[in-house]
């Protein structure tokens, strides 16, 4: 099954409000870190996150080891927000590879 | 910032061809991937290395060859390119394994005719 599971696999938003993204984990994940896709294919580091929280403009994450989920809040979302957003955990087992969820797909229009 | 420089940025070869793609690093990190992604299956790992002279299977591996040359250098060998291998592909270094933030290059894409 799915390692990193996220949710949901595509949303679509108005430009203004708000909404969240979440990644559920069934490894025991020690940090976490997402990713932007934008539309023309680069990938931009958004958060990397030891258990907590972590903002930056408008958006805010979370990570939670003990529930094993980890979340990404926008707010006030803009066109420039629409892409593909990424996590990815590091097992608590050591392996040096990261583990990605499948991705959430965001519209952000006017 | 991090940087990560990829090239080619486009490559159209034809089946059976030789490639190699290049990633060099700036950063002094210790950790460079490589990195496919299809429609469908997300960012799967092809090889990893931690360091000049190292090289760790991933999990998509067959078909392909991996060299690091130099704690910069990384190179993706496809010796006998295969429709399949159609993909784009994405570099990465990192300070520290799984416990760093990984740095993404501005990708590759291949098209094997």
């Amino acid at each position: 099954g799915d390692k990193v599971k996220q949710s949901p696999s595509a949303l679509s938003l108005q430009e203004g409000t708000n909404s969240a993204l979440r990644c559920n984990f069934s490894i025991a994940a020690t940090t976490v870190q997402w990713f932007l896709q934008n539309p023309r294919g680069s990938l931009i580091n958004l958060f990397y996150l030891v258990p907590g929280t972590k903002e930056n403009g408008r958006l805010k994450s979370a990570f939670d080891s003990k529930e094993s989920y980890s979340t990404l809040h926008i707010r006030d979302a803009q066109l420039e927000d629409s892409g593909t957003y990424f996590c990815a955990a590091a097992d608590q087992g050591g392996s040096a590879k990261l583990i990605f969820g499948e991705g959430t797909k965001l519209t952000v229009s006017s | 910032e991090a940087a990560v420089t990829q090239s080619p940025r486009n490559k159209v070869t034809v089946t059976g061809g030789n490639v190699t793609l290049s990633c060099r690093q700036t950063n002094s990190h210790n950790y460079m991937y490589w990195y496919r992604q299809d429609t469908g299956h997300g960012l799967r790992l092809i090889h990893y290395s931690y360091g000049a002279g190292n090289l760790q299977i991933g999990d998509v591996p067959d078909g392909y060859k991996a060299t690091r040359t130099t704690q910069e250098d990384f190179f993706l060998l496809l010796e006998l390119a295969s429709p399949s291998q159609t993909s784009l592909y994405f570099c990465a270094s990192s300070p520290g394994g799984n416990t760093g933030q990984l740095y993404f290059g501005e990708g590759s894409k291949l098209t094997v005719l």
